[in-house]
């Protein structure tokens, strides 16, 4: 039973630029969740998918965004990069019951973004 | 506003020790809290949970306190190991989305 998994590992761009990250949730959740982890600090929540849409948000501008596709998966994009942007960005997955959450969140390992 | 604290950056314990780390949140509606431990280079790892009508919770070598009236809860690991180094956060679960609203975490040294 495969885990969380996410991709890349690491990721260097300069700022200005865009980014997509990649995260496939553990079997047999449809719910994703996805968290800006800044060095030494706890991880921050950005935004949650479920049934293909944006369920809640955290407070993080426009420049961040995401999707959900039918197979569960999810991706975040961060458009206009600043240097505070440099944070590991992780990715938790988990069953929603429409209402209720009805699963532990379990996360995958992470994408370490350096923007220079 | 909702917020989760720990109250020591790091701790440092002696192998074979009992480890106790402290957490405490400000938002007394909130009825389900998380430990997850997280090691260099990987994502937060799920150790115990507990809900607000339990006092405590115990698991493999791990046990979850929760005091409601001071709105605290720890986390104690008993016959601490090396492979426990790690940094510690307590999570508080938001809601019926289940966002996590993490603490700063607590950093356990572990010496031989």
């Amino acid at each position: 039973d495969a885990g969380v998994t996410q991709s890349p590992t690491h990721l260097i761009k300069t700022r200005g630029q865009q980014v997509t990250l990649r995260c496939s949730p553990k079997s047999g959740h449809d719910t994703v969740s996805w968290y800006q982890q800044a060095l030494g600090q706890g991880p921050q929540f950005i935004f949650q998918y479920y049934e293909e849409e944006e369920r809640q948000r955290g407070n993080f501008p426009d420049r961040f965004s995401g999707h959900q596709f039918p197979n569960y998966s999810s991706e975040l994009n961060v458009n206009a990069l600043l240097l505070g942007d440099s944070a590991l960005y992780l990715c938790a997955s988990s069953n929603l019951l429409r209402v209720v959450l009805t699963d532990t969140q379990y996360f995958g390992p992470g994408t370490r973004l350096t923007v220079l | 506003g909702e917020s989760v604290g720990l109250h020591l950056p790091t701790l440092s314990v002696q192998e074979g020790d009992n480890s106790i780390i402290n957490c405490a949140y400000s938002n007394s509606a909130s009825d389900y809290f998380i430990w997850y431990k997280q090691e260099s280079g990987k994502g937060p790892q799920f150790i115990i949970d507990i809900r607000s009508n339990m006092d405590k919770r115990q698991g493999q070598r791990v046990t979850v306190l929760l005091n409601k009236t001071v709105k605290h809860l720890s986390l104690q690991i008993a016959a601490t190991q090396p492979g426990d180094s790690a940094v510690y956060f307590c999570a508080e679960v938001s809601g019926n989305t289940g966002k996590l609203i993490f603490g700063q975490g607590t950093t356990l040294q572990v010496k031989p």
